[in-house]
């Protein structure tokens, strides 16, 4: 079965160090996102992906940054990583522009 | 702006009863698409539906159902006869409309946390 997975599931790290997120499908999806979710604002975007080489900044995209050299991954990295943003990250690939998206199971990545 | 808005925050329910979870959007787009998720306390994020802004039929799904009216841009979910089980945060969520490179990306409310007691 096609799926999408996350690694790791838990990191703890400090601040002003880089952490790079891995977000890897199989559906074979143009579309990939990262969201992190935090209490009291739900699902927020950080960064997305409508294909190969192709990067767009999301609604909470200062401090991070995406690439994407084939259809199966989208990682995400924390160029120097603040207590910020602590948090769950979860990625998610969908097959076109407004049809459900499928997502990890997320990221708990704590910053100290 | 595209925004949406679930006004509860927690739902406290027994078991058997209904519940409904209000969910209210704003956009400027005629054409748009509606979600909801369910993320059990495991913490896995699970699509539920999708209705896109020209179809205003209801839908029901076993003991899920959905109205969504666009005189009122809302989209509220109800659950008849809750079950320990349906314990979860619930996320309303709004998509616009692919264009060129923009659109396509989900707005979340800020979820709705359904408990649902034995």
């Amino acid at each position: 079965d096609a799926e999408i997975t996350q690694s790791p599931r838990h990191k703890i790290t400090e601040t002003g160090r880089q952490v790079t997120l891995a977000c890897h499908q199989t559906w074979n999806h143009n579309n990939m996102f990262w969201y992190r979710q935090d209490l009291g604002h739900g699902l927020r975007l950080i960064h997305y992906s409508y294909g190969v080489q192709d990067t767009n900044k999301g609604e909470v995209s200062d401090g991070y940054s995406v690439s994407r050299s084939n259809t199966e991954d989208l990682p995400l990295t924390l160029e120097s990583a603040a207590s910020s943003q602590t948090s769950v990250y979860f990625c998610a690939s969908s097959e076109a522009r407004g049809q459900p998206q499928h997502f990890g199971d997320g990221t708990r990545l704590s910053i100290l | 702006a595209q925004k949406v808005t679930q006004a509860q925050t927690e739902i406290s329910v027994v078991e058997k009863e209904d519940v409904t979870l209000d969910c209210v959007y704003e956009t400027r787009d005629t054409t748009y698409y509606l979600f909801w998720y369910k993320q059990p306390p495991s913490g896995e994020l699970v699509f539920l539906i999708r209705r896109n802004s020209f179809d205003e039929q209801n839908e029901i799904s076993g003991r899920y159902s959905w109205n969504f009216q666009k005189s009122t841009s809302s989209f509220n979910f109800t659950i008849t006869a809750s079950q320990v089980v349906d314990s979860a945060v619930y996320f309303c969520a709004l998509s616009e409309p692919p264009i060129y490179n923009q659109g396509g990306k989900l707005i979340f409310g800020q979820g709705t946390e359904l408990s649902v007691k034995p």
